[in-house]
């Protein structure tokens, strides 16, 4: 169970162009799930919860307008990249609580597959 | 002062030793506590949880939980090289948010 599925997997684009990428839960219902980015040798950092049906809680020092979240069913959340610039190289990461802990509001997280994003 | 703190390593062990893995948090109202394993180039997968002081075992792993030190730790048991990758420390604090620590990279000599 818990399993979160991310697509695409990688991606290159160029620069000023916009990138979405899309994380499923698969066999569960997720109202919210939580994006990552992670540059090179470095630690997960949260850009921002999603929250279903609602606008998305944004981490500070993350531009809204420029990473627009959406998530418009329980079972998926997209994280555009508009406008997308070089040093927006990074490794992308999704992830949704395990549903099927007893006390999932602090369960740990399960996290799709990632998508590595090239801008040239 | 970072929220969560973590040794970048390398750190090194023969093949058949305890790999130990520490960790601290700053946030001392923290309930939540994970280890997550990361190979390069992938996304972290789940090793443990814990929620209460003290040991906690699965298999090969011990998490141990010290919340008056505000301390976390893993100990991996008759290391493997397979076991060679990132371990990442999480904590949730308040507000559901799971803040990582960035990493220990461990590596085991066959």
């Amino acid at each position: 169970g818990a399993v979160v599925s991310q697509h695409p997997s990688w991606v290159i684009c160029k620069s000023g162009t916009s990138v979405k990428i899309e994380c499923r839960s698969l066999d569960f219902q997720a109202t919210t799930m939580f994006w990552y980015r992670q540059f090179p040798k470095q630690s997960l950092m949260l850009m921002a919860t999603s929250n279903e049906g609602s606008k998305a809680t944004y981490e500070q020092g993350v531009e809204k307008d420029k990473f627009l979240i959406n998530h418009a069913s329980l079972t998926l959340s997209t994280l555009t990249v508009t406008s997308a610039h070089p040093e927006d190289s990074s490794f992308y990461i999704c992830s949704a609580r395990d549903p099927t802990s007893l006390s999932s509001y602090n369960s740990p997280l399960h996290f799709g597959n990632g998508t590595r994003l090239t801008v040239t | 002062q970072k929220e969560v703190e973590q040794n970048s390593g390398p750190l090194s062990v023969p093949e058949g030793a305890i790999a130990s893995l520490n960790c601290t948090y700053s946030d001392r109202g923290s309930q939540s506590f994970f280890w997550y394993r990361q190979y390069s180039g992938k996304s972290p997968e789940l090793i443990m949880s814990i929620y209460s002081n003290g040991d906690k075992e699965d298999g090969r792993f011990t998490a141990q939980l010290n919340k008056a030190s505000q301390y976390v730790s893993l100990l991996i048991r008759d290391s493997q090289p397979s076991d060679s990758a990132t371990y990442l420390c999480a904590v949730m604090s308040g507000g559901f948010k799971t803040i990582f620590g960035a990493g220990t990279r461990l590596f085991v000599k066959a």
